[in-house]
């Protein structure tokens, strides 16, 4: 079974267009995250979720806003979609904020045209 | 916030040579280093990790040290196997607190 998994694998779309990028995590985790990875590999979190609460809102544009339908779920959904957009996107999830292992998703490669 | 660098940003080993990745960090009251291991096409995985209360941990062919006084660890790689090609990120981080990640080394082991 998939610990963490994501959906699209890959999703190429044009400028302006909007998209949604959904996670899921069958680890009975409390906490998940978004992250970014950009073309010189930089892990750098947007956000992140514990019990369904919005716990980190990094300095992200508000085109980018998650979503937690229940712990085991984190959708993100970028509206107005920019060439800056185009990465990697990780949803990763822990037992807890801090001092836990964090299990990463297989990512979701956005190119925006 | 904290603030991790990682340094190399590149790193080249024959195999069976030993790679050696450092990390600083710049708040004392982080208690927790993971490593992560990407390999092309996925997601970081955690390899190893160290908490604040120890010094050296190992597992089989890698080993993380911490220096509190100097606020920086390393992960040493020994016996390298081109399987171990990928980028490593060390982080750091504090209780109830989010990981900051190093910047990554990106590591090939030439057969």
């Amino acid at each position: 079974d998939t610990a963490v998994s994501q959906t699209p694998k890959y999703l190429v779309t044009q400028m302006g267009n909007d998209k949604s990028i959904k996670c899921e995590q069958n680890l009975g985790h409390d906490t998940m995250y978004w992250y970014k990875q950009d073309s010189k590999k930089f892990l750098k979190i947007m956000f992140s979720y514990n019990n369904k609460e919005l716990i980190i809102n990094e300095t992200v544009p508000n085109r980018f806003s998650p979503k937690s339908p229940d712990k085991a779920h984190l959708n993100l959904h970028i509206n107005s979609l920019e060439l800056g957009d185009s990465a990697v996107y990780f949803c990763a999830s822990s037992q807890d904020m801090g001092t836990w292992e964090q299990y990463f998703g297989p990512g979701t490669r956005l190119t925006v045209t | 916030g904290e603030n991790v660098e990682q340094h190399p940003s590149t790193l080249s080993v024959q195999e069976g040579d030993s790679a050696v990745i450092k990390c600083t960090y710049s708040d004392s009251a982080s208690n927790y280093f993971p490593w992560y291991k990407q390999e092309l096409g996925k997601g970081p995985q955690l390899i190893i990790d160290i908490r604040s209360n120890v010094g050296e941990k190992k597992d089989q062919r890698i080993a993380v040290t911490l220096n509190k006084t100097a606020k920086h660890f390393s992960l040493h790689i020994t016996e390298t196997q081109p399987e171990d090609s990928a980028v490593y990120f060390c982080a750091a981080t504090v209780t109830g607190n989010q990981f900051y990640f190093g910047t990554g080394t990106s590591l090939t082991v030439i057969p």
